[in-house]
Formats: C-alpha cells, sequence, structure tokens
C-alpha cells in the first residue's frame, strides 16, 4: 500500500524551531518529486515547499523563504521539513505529498499529488 | 503567480442535485489542472487530473472539463458521502502549483 506518514509536529514558541518528517512505503520514493501543504484552523490549502526526486532542487513559497528548509534522505524514504523562526501564522497542520506524472505528448507532463500524508499540526504559541 | 478563483464559496444542495463548481485561473494553464476533495479532520483526496481524467476508485458521477483559464467540476446527482470541500490546483508552473480557496458543499 502506498502510504505517506508525517510527524514531529507539536507546540512550539514563537521564534522556535521543529522539523517535520514524512516517512513513505509502498512506492520507489527516490523517484519521486514530494511537495508540503499546509492549511491553517478553517483556512484552505496553501503550497509550501518542493523537492525533485534527487534533492538537487527546491522550492519554497515566499511565506517561508529563508525560514524553512526542504529536504529527503532517499536511503530513509523520508522527506523533511526543517522549520524555524515560527511565527503564528505558521500555526496549521501540514501535509506532505506526491506529485505523479504522466506523459502526454513532447514535452508535456500532466502531473497531480496522490496520495497525501494525514497531517501533522503545528501550534505556534507561547 | 498563477491566482485561481473558485466560485462559489458555498454551496448548499440536497442529495440528488446535480452541482457545478468553477474554477477559473488568472492566465492559461492548458489542461493542467486537479480537483480534490476534503472532508473534515480528514486529508484531501484526489478527484480529477489533466482537468478531466477520473481517479482510478472516484466515482463516476464526478467529472471535470475546461482549459485554458475556465474549469468546472460536476457532480451530477449528490450523494451523502459527497459533502465536502472541493479545491482545484493548478500544476502548469512547476513548482508553483497554487490552490483555489475552496468551495464548501453543504447539505441544505
Amino acid at each position: 500500500e502506498v502510504q505517506l506518514v508525517e510527524s514531529g509536529g507539536g507546540l512550539v514558541q514563537p521564534g522556535g524551531s521543529l522539523r517535520l518528517s514524512c516517512a513513505a512505503s509502498g512506492f520507489t520514493f527516490s523517484s519521486y518529486a514530494m511537495h508540503w501543504v499546509r492549511q491553517a484552523p478553517g483556512k484552505g490549502l496553501e503550497y509550501v515547499s518542493a523537492i525533485s526526486s534527487n534533492g538537487g532542487s527546491t522550492y519554497y513559497a515566499n511565506s517561508v523563504k529563508g525560514r524553512f528548509t526542504i529536504s529527503r534522505d532517499n536511503s530513509k524514504n523520508t522527506l523533511y521539513l526543517q522549520m524555524g523562526s515560527l511565527r503564528a501564522e505558521d500555526m496549521a497542520v501540514y501535509y506532505c505529498a506526491r506529485e505523479l506524472r504522466s506523459y502526454c505528448g513532447g514535452d508535456c507532463y500532466y502531473n497531480w499529488f496522490d496520495p497525501w500524508g494525514q497531517g501533522t499540526l503545528v501550534t505556534v504559541s507561547s | 503567480d498563477i491566482q485561481l478563483t473558485q466560485s462559489p464559496s458555498f454551496l448548499s444542495a440536497s442529495v440528488g442535485d446535480r452541482v457545478t463548481i468553477t474554477c477559473r485561473a488568472s492566465q492559461g494553464i492548458s489542461s493542467y489542472l486537479a480537483w480534490y476533495q476534503q472532508k473534515p479532520g480528514k486529508a484531501p483526496k484526489l478527484l480529477i487530473y489533466a482537468a478531466s481524467t477520473l481517479q482510478s476508485g472516484v466515482p463516476s458521477r464526478f467529472s471535470g472539463s475546461g482549459s485554458g483559464t475556465e474549469f468546472t467540476l460536476t457532480i451530477s446527482s449528490l450523494q451523502p458521502e459527497d459533502f465536502a470541500t472541493y479545491y482545484c490546483q493548478q500544476l502548469n508552473s512547476y513548482p508553483q502549483y497554487t490552490f483555489g480557496q475552496g468551495t464548501k458543499l453543504e447539505i441544505k
């Protein structure tokens, strides 16, 4: 069964740090780009960060750039999100997701996220 | 950045109704659009990718259409388990994959 399981969430003070993990199983982890998406309480989905299959390319939303670092350990089938200088507005459920692709001709690839992990809650409060 | 605007933001409907949710992109994204369903306390679940391709295992009452800047998700006959929040996502501009603000579908 293809599965993603996040961990590492919890309560942290403003300005603090936290590292989230996403353990993958049931597929060849090293073959897929991976992503982090978050959802503040009662709000919609916000795209956070991406990493290529070999870890050589990363991307961050402006809201977290310079404070968060995405990484992966393909030998451990695990994705990470190191979060620093945490703010109240970073409080959210954090989901990891696998990116799938389907070739559609020429240089065209359709893509989508599946599966998603169950999420881990990060609470930023003093 | 490409912005996605869903309409309506809230929708009240009855079991058996046909409902349509629209997602408009701020610029053309070809067919690089996915739809997800999210129930309270759960992770999003993929319904449709490439604007109109139904994910395996998703009931055929769900369908997607559109290309360019306007897309629709249609549920042909609402079932009790379909009451949830629906999100569109554009995957045109790697890796800045933005989401719509969501449409909450409630029971009338």
